[in-house]
């Protein structure tokens, strides 16, 4: 099974600020490696596929990048809409995975 | 728009079975792979298991291999999962989700449910 392991867990930003998050797989995932937002009693949604590709809809200011095992999420001035826990998900291999989370408080 | 409604969350005792539905609509149903992905409480994400537009590739997380089956309907545009032999770490609210291809590997999940909640106590 392929790990994903997110850091850091907890993230307390100011407003405006750019937030990087990483993920980092276990082995090599190639770009299968895609991220999700997920805002408090709501159900997750999709930002980033295959490392670096924004979702039709999503702010610019979203952005992706990686390949093979080190992965990041960056988020160029963060609103408080943003407020949210952030997953990273690989598709590479069965059984897929998802990272534990990056919560950021704004 | 892509709408997943799930159905068939209920409260129930260890051991028991329990049948979840998602009917799918907002695109063709039959082209698309789909997934089940579960959430316990106050905890992240976890893939259960992904069916292929045709039912020909079904995979399963290894803690649910051989209790749960997944399948689909694509004539009734709904996704199914068949749950047995229930147990408390299968609370979770369970996520009904639309894969972006028509296999199910390599691919991402690009739609999601509100979800169904639960809860396996005695």
């Amino acid at each position: 099974e392929i790990v994903l392991t997110q850091s850091p867990v907890f993230y307390s930003v100011p407003p405006k600020e750019r937030v990087t998050i990483t993920c980092r797989a276990s082995q090599n995932i190639g770009i299968t490696l895609h991220w999700y937002q997920q805002k408090p009693g709501q159900s997750p949604k999709l930002l980033i596929s295959y490392a670096s590709q924004s979702f039709s809809g999503v702010p610019s200011r979203f952005s992706g990048s990686g390949s093979g095992t080190d992965f990041t999420l960056t988020i160029d001035n963060l609103g408080v809409e943003d407020a949210a826990t952030y997953y990273c998900h690989q598709s590479s291999i069965f059984p897929h995975t998802f990272g534990q989370g990056t919560k950021v408080e704004i | 728009e892509v709408h997943l409604a799930e159905s068939g969350g209920d409260l129930l005792q260890p051991g028991r079975s329990l049948r979840l539905s998602c009917v799918a609509s907002g695109f063709k149903f039959g082209d698309y792979a789909m997934s089940w992905v579960r959430q316990g409480p106050g905890k992240g994400l976890e893939w259960v298991a992904s069916i292929s537009w045709n039912s020909a590739a079904i995979f399963y997380a290894d803690s649910v291999k051989g209790r749960f089956t997944i399948s689909r309907d694509n004539a009734k545009n709904s996704l199914f999962l068949q749950m047995t032999g229930l147990r408390a770490e299968d609370t979770a609210f369970y996520y009904c989700t639309k894969i972006s291809g028509s296999a199910v590997g390599a691919a991402f999940i690009d739609s999601w449910g509100q979800g169904t909640l639960v809860t396996v106590s005695s």
